[in-house]
C-alpha cells in the first residue's frame, strides 16, 4: 500500500547549527500532514502540522514545507538545540483515513 | 494534568496470557485511536473510535478487542498473547476523525512478552 516515507534514518548536527529532515509521500490524495517528535520513552509530540493547501508554515523555530508536485515534506529546525535530539516522524492523512506515519528519522544533536 | 494517559507504562508477562491496557483522555476530544510502535520505531494504526463506535480497524488479529464504554476512555484488551505481540503500544486523541486534526498521544505501554 502507499506509506509515507523518509530519506534518511539517522541526522547528526552541532548545536546551533539549522537542521532539515525530509519525507516524501506517496498518495497524492493526503491532505493533511503533520510533524512528531519522539523522545526516549515517550510518546510523540505534536511539533508542526500543514494542509495541503498551503506550501510552507512557520512554528517557533520550525518550518513546515510542502511540495505537492514532487510529494515533498520537510522540517526545518532553526539553531539546534541538544533538547532536540529525538526521533521525528512525518505523517500524512486523507478524509476518512487514520494518520500513516514514516519510519522516523533520528537527529542527534551534538554541543 | 496528562492529556492523554495510558496504564500501565510497562507490562511483563508470559505468552498465552490475557493482559488489558486502560486509556483516558481528558481533552474533550470525539475520537481515539490505538497504535502500535515495533522494535524498529514504525508507528501503525491499529484501530480508531469516534464516540464510542468503532470506525477503523486494521486488520489486527481479533485477540486484540478495543472496548469503549465513553468518548474518554478505550481500553485495549489482548487474549492468548504471543511473542509477536511484544511492542509499545500507544493510546491517541483528536478532536474528531475528520482531517487537519492533530492526534495527541500518550506516553505508551511496553508490553514484553516472556
Amino acid at each position: 500500500g502507499e506509506s509515507v516515507g523518509l530519506h534518511l534514518p539517522t541526522l547528526s548536527v552541532q548545536e546551533g547549527d539549522n537542521s532539515i529532515i525530509n519525507c516524501a509521500y506517496s498518495n497524492s490524495a493526503s491532505d493533511y500532514f503533520i510533524w512528531y517528535k519522539q523522545e526516549s520513552g515517550k510518546g510523540p509530540q505534536f511539533i508542526i502540522d500543514i494542509r495541503s493547501n498551503m506550501d510552507k508554515r512557520q512554528g517557533q523555530r520550525v518550518t513546515v514545507l510542502l511540495n505537492k508536485t514532487v510529494k515533498h515534506l520537510s522540517l526545518q529546525i532553526a539553531a539546534t538545540q541538544p533538547g532536540d535530539s529525538a526521533v521525528y516522524f512525518c505523517a500524512e492523512k486523507h478524509a476518512g483515513t487514520a494518520l500513516i506515519f514514516g519510519k522516523g528519522t533520528t537527529l542527534s544533536v551534538s554541543s | 494534568d496528562t492529556a492523554v494517559s495510558q496504564t500501565p507504562k510497562y507490562l511483563v508477562t508470559q505468552m498465552g496470557n490475557d493482559k488489558s491496557i486502560k486509556c483516558e483522555q481528558n481533552l474533550g476530544h470525539d475520537t481515539m485511536y490505538w497504535y502500535k510502535q515495533d522494535s524498529k520505531k514504525f508507528l501503525k494504526i491499529m484501530f480508531s473510535y469516534n464516540n464510542k463506535e468503532l470506525i477503523i480497524n486494521e486488520t489486527v488479529p481479533n485477540r486484540f478487542s478495543p472496548k469503549s464504554p465513553d468518548k474518554a476512555h478505550l481500553n485495549l484488551h489482548i487474549n492468548s498473547l504471543e511473542l509477536g505481540d511484544s511492542a509499545v503500544y500507544f493510546c491517541a486523541s483528536s478532536l474528531n476523525g475528520q482531517s487537519n486534526q492533530p492526534q495527541h498521544f500518550g506516553d505508551g505501554t511496553r508490553l514484553s512478552i516472556l
